[in-house]
């Protein structure tokens, strides 16, 4: 069975500083894999996806992911953080031939910026 | 462009009542999909649907119950509510695998 992992409960980044959150998932082949951002109070929005080919992948608001087949690594980075970056992140992995949708979410990971 | 809509978007519950919860799409999705976000423990999934008529088990349906009677609709219903049930609920539709889109969500405190 699919799952995700995110090792970090909680990230604390200056403005203007770079950051990285990562994700670990578990899959017996190639998944399908997404990083989604949840401001306070609202659903969740797609920042980007990894279906297939370049496995670095660019997002919306500056953000970008690395897919690591050899590490099952799918980390959300993004060179110089906003104030507006604050909110929780939340890794998602999906099954290749799946005709379902559905997706597995890791547990998230908050994100504190300091002015 | 009202993409996926939640209500109500808050309520509060007496152990033992029931209540639904109806969520409304106007993207022709086939698939939809409730979820439940708890502290700590991430989005977990309740049921789903993979077109009208159609409704299947996810991760934690006990409590749960749902229909599809048209395809833009997907209604949760809790027929006698636990504080267990206290939670932040929300909807999504997907066209494809992993193209979710949210609703906002619905606060539920169960007393």
């Amino acid at each position: 069975a699919q799952s995700v992992t995110q090792p970090d409960i909680h990230i604390t980044v200056s403005e203007g500083a770079s950051l990285e959150l990562r994700c670990n998932y578990s899959y017996g082949a190639t998944p399908y894999l997404f990083w989604y951002v949840q401001s306070p109070g609202q659903g969740l929005q797609l920042l980007l996806k990894y279906f297939s080919g370049d496995t670095l992948v660019q997002g919306i608001k500056g953000f970008e992911a690395e897919f690591k087949r050899s590490q099952s690594s799918f980390n959300l980075r993004k060179p110089s953080v906003h104030w507006s970056d604050a909110a929780e992140y939340f890794c998602a992995v999906g099954a290749r031939g799946s005709t379902l949708g559905r997706l597995y979410f890791g547990r998230g990971t908050q994100l504190t910026v300091w002015p | 462009n009202a993409g996926v809509t939640q209500t109500p978007k808050f309520r509060v519950l007496k152990t033992g009542q029931s209540m639904t919860l109806l969520c409304a799409q106007d993207m022709n999705h086939e698939y939809m999909y409730w979820y439940r976000q708890d502290p700590g423990m991430g989005l977990r999934l309740i049921h789903y649907s993979v077109g009208e008529g159609t409704t299947a088990k996810g991760e934690v349906p006990d409590g749960y119950n749902v229909s599809r009677l048209k395809k833009q609709n997907f209604l949760l219903g809790l027929e006698s509510a636990a504080p267990s049930q206290t939670s932040v609920y929300f909807c999504a539709s997907s066209f494809e695998v992993g193209e979710l889109f949210f609703g906002e969500g619905s606060r539920l405190t169960v007393l």
